[in-house]
């Protein structure tokens, strides 16, 4: 199973401040995805950003989301402005090479540990 | 947009076998995952169906139906880590993004 580590595990802010958190995946990959899941909730899809551009976003990723790959490997997600229900578990996803089951290709979607969020 | 039902909650005694179903209305379909989640954890992988039948994987079996829109998730032989939730959902076809269902909580009882 690829590897995606994500920083930091945890992290508390203030309301209005803002926030960037980090995915690392270990190798390259094509398309990266941001969720989140509301303690409770559903995990809801974000972003997919694909050849470096964003590839489609929800509903949700408003003006004051933002992704980036600034180094070319390190994949982040900015929320510029926190609000108290931004709080949630942010997880970071990749889809690695297909690989060849029986069935065909097999398009696999790994998930980072996640970052949980906590707006106060 | 993608709408996935899958029951809330299931309760099964350790050893036994559960099976959890799955049904989705879709404008896109481009296959179907399982994920395992712990509470305050990342989904894990367990499957993927993108063909109508069965893929089996150890413990776990998963089947699809496209013509019905419906999945399940096997879990046999069940063990006391089994207890999680399992979350179905469905792939995009243009990006693959996945769209999940509220998932449904296990409850493996000794």
């Amino acid at each position: 199973e690829p590897e995606v580590t994500q920083t930091p595990s945890h992290q508390v802010t203030q309301m209005g401040q803002e926030v960037i958190l980090r995915c690392v995946p270990i190798s390259n990959h094509l398309y990266f995805y941001w969720y989140r899941q509301i303690l409770g909730q559903k995990v809801e899809f974000l972003v997919s950003f694909y050849n470096n551009e964003i590839s489609e976003k929800s509903e949700i990723f408003d003006d004051q989301f933002s992704v980036e790959r600034p180094d070319g490997s390190n994949f982040t997600l900015k929320i510029r402005s926190t609000k108290l229900e931004d709080s949630a578990m942010y997880f970071c996803a990749i889809n690695p090479a297909p690989t060849s089951t029986q069935g065909g290709l097999t398009y696999e979607q790994y998930f980072g540990p996640g970052t949980r969020l906590t707006v106060t | 947009g993608q709408n996935i039902d899958q029951p809330t909650e299931m309760t099964a005694t350790e050893g036994a076998i559960v099976q959890i179903n799955c049904t989705y209305q879709t404008s896109g379909f481009n296959g179907l995952f399982w994920y395992q989640q712990h509470a305050g954890e990342a989904p894990t992988f367990l499957s993927y169906n993108v063909l109508d039948g069965l893929e089996e994987k150890g413990r776990f079996s998963s089947f699809l139906s496209r013509s019905k829109g419906y999945s399940y998730l096997l879990l046999k032989e069940l063990q006391m880590k089994d207890s999680a939730s399992y979350l179905c959902a469905v792939r995009d076809y243009d990006d693959y993004k996945l769209s999940f269902g509220a998932g449904t909580t296990v409850t493996v009882r000794a």
